[in-house]
């Protein structure tokens, strides 16, 4: 498809599990952002990619998350030792670079239950 | 951090009404987005501003960049069914590359 992916779209993981969470942005678009969205609230950013470089990680609630976009393209939220708190939708964006990159997409999410 | 406030929290409108809302910041924003989004997807772009004045239309939507930088307006004519959802506004704090968001409007339109 032309839009952003993400996978899975639903994913239930007991505290203390490890989880991961890939976004396929629109191909062509450089910069890619993770954002967590909770119940009732706007979405709240995590952490930002130009190409495979992560130059913006300070939304990032603790050293449990970690992002990584390897070659560029796909992107992976993993978050360790999963907590309650951790409950949410994760969003993916993407966007292309300069004024457009305010212009950013949204994946339809990930939303992940810690029981 | 950057807050951007949104008024009103909910709205219930008659289908073919107009509908008017805002979002307001302490800060200045050089950049302002409104966004809509539908129970169990992403939020999906609307219209995107970048000068202070600015006004843009999307089809039934206008929306307004505050003469000031710290406000947006965003209205939507002759509302239809589809027009419910939760609608954000946006914009980038600073320098900052990521969107900080409103906490959202939520519309309803009756039949």
């Amino acid at each position: 498809g032309a839009g952003v992916s993400q996978s899975p779209r639903y994913k239930v993981a007991k505290r203390g599990q490890d989880v991961a969470l890939r976004c396929d942005p629109i191909s062509g678009h450089v910069s890619l952002f993770w954002y967590q969205q909770a119940l009732g609230q706007g979405p709240e950013f995590l952490t930002y990619f130009q190409n495979e470089a992560q130059l913006d990680k300070s939304g990032l609630p603790s050293d449990r998350f970690f992002a990584e976009r390897p070659e560029g393209s796909v992107s992976t939220l993993k978050i360790q030792r999963t907590q309650q708190e951790d409950s949410a939708v994760y969003l993916c964006a993407s966007s292309l670079s300069g004024r457009a990159i305010y212009e950013q997409f949204f994946g339809p999410g990930t939303r992940l239950t810690v029981l | 951090g950057q807050q951007l406030n949104q008024s009103p929290q909910s709205m219930f409108i008659q289908e073919g009404e107009d509908v008017s809302m805002n979002c307001t910041s302490s800060s200045i924003f050089n950049t302002w987005l409104w966004y809509k989004q539908d129970p169990g997807e992403g939020p999906v772009l609307l219209i995107a501003l970048y000068k202070a004045g600015e006004l843009t239309s999307n089809g039934r939507l206008t929306a307004q960049f505050g003469i000031t930088r710290k406000d947006s307006f965003l209205n939507i004519s002759a509302s239809i069914p589809s027009d419910v959802g939760i609608y954000f506004c946006a914009g980038p704090s600073g320098s900052a590359r990521q969107l900080t968001f409103g906490s959202g409007t939520q519309l309803t339109v009756l039949p």
